[in-house]
């Protein structure tokens, strides 16, 4: 059990220009889940998916945010045209089936908008 | 929606003393989960404790226990024997039991310092 992954760990970008981020949930883990912390709040949720359905989305994630996780296992989460304010570290993290709640963290990506 | 506070931006204690950190949400549902979690300095968030709120007993993890105040609305971390490694970011956070609203509504955080 390697734990959650995430890449890159840092990006750093023009405005205007579009970012991909990678996350690997540990392995079985059928729910995943992608936050952004910006400097000195906790984390705030964006959306999370059961296998491969999306089943909730803050109202956080504007049009220019999209996610997905299409066989179920990665996550991709895609934000177009960059903007400053997207400056901030991106997490994910997933848990397994059944009633346990816990979920695991992975170690971000810091995104910086220039 | 659930909100969770944090009071305390930062707090200190001496190594091997206990310390007490604050949390209050607000919420109107009956039956939820209340978390703790830990990050350390440029480190992923881990786990610390978990209280279930139909639980009256008060959750416990080795030096790590728990003050379930649910009337009060109030869920404090006690740590005992405070050790260098504790120094991190401590969040409280929030989950709701009901399927398809799964997310964590997490507090600002408390910077705790360990001081040798």
């Amino acid at each position: 059990d390697t734990g959650v992954s995430q890449n890159p760990r840092h990006k750093i970008t023009k405005r205007g220009q579009n970012v991909t981020f990678r996350c690997d949930p540990i392995s079985e883990h059928n729910r995943l889940y992608w936050y952004r912390q910006t400097l000195g709040q906790g984390p705030e949720f964006l959306t999370y998916f059961q296998n491969e359905a999306q089943l909730e989305k803050s109202r956080l994630l504007s049009d220019r945010f999209s996610a997905e996780r299409p066989k179920g296992s990665f996550s991709t989460l895609e934000i177009q045209r960059t903007e400053q304010g997207d400056s901030a570290m991106y997490l994910c993290a997933s848990s397994p089936r059944g009633t346990s709640y816990e979920q695991y963290f992975g170690p971000g990506t810091r995104l910086t908008v220039t | 929606a659930q909100t969770v506070t944090q009071s305390q931006p930062e707090m200190s204690v001496q190594e091997a003393e206990t310390v007490t950190l604050s949390c209050t949400y607000d919420t109107s549902e009956s039956d939820y989960y209340l978390f703790w979690y830990k990050q350390p300095p440029s480190r992923q968030m881990i786990l610390v404790i978990r209280q279930e709120a139909y639980k009256q007993q008060n959750a416990t993890e080795n030096r790590f226990s728990v003050n379930f105040q649910k009337a009060a609305k109030s869920f404090s971390l006690k740590i005992s024997d405070s050790q260098l490694g504790d120094a991190a970011m401590y969040f409280c956070a929030y989950r709701s039991p009901n399927f398809g609203n799964e997310k964590l509504t997490f507090g600002t955080g408390t910077r705790l310092t360990i001081i040798p």
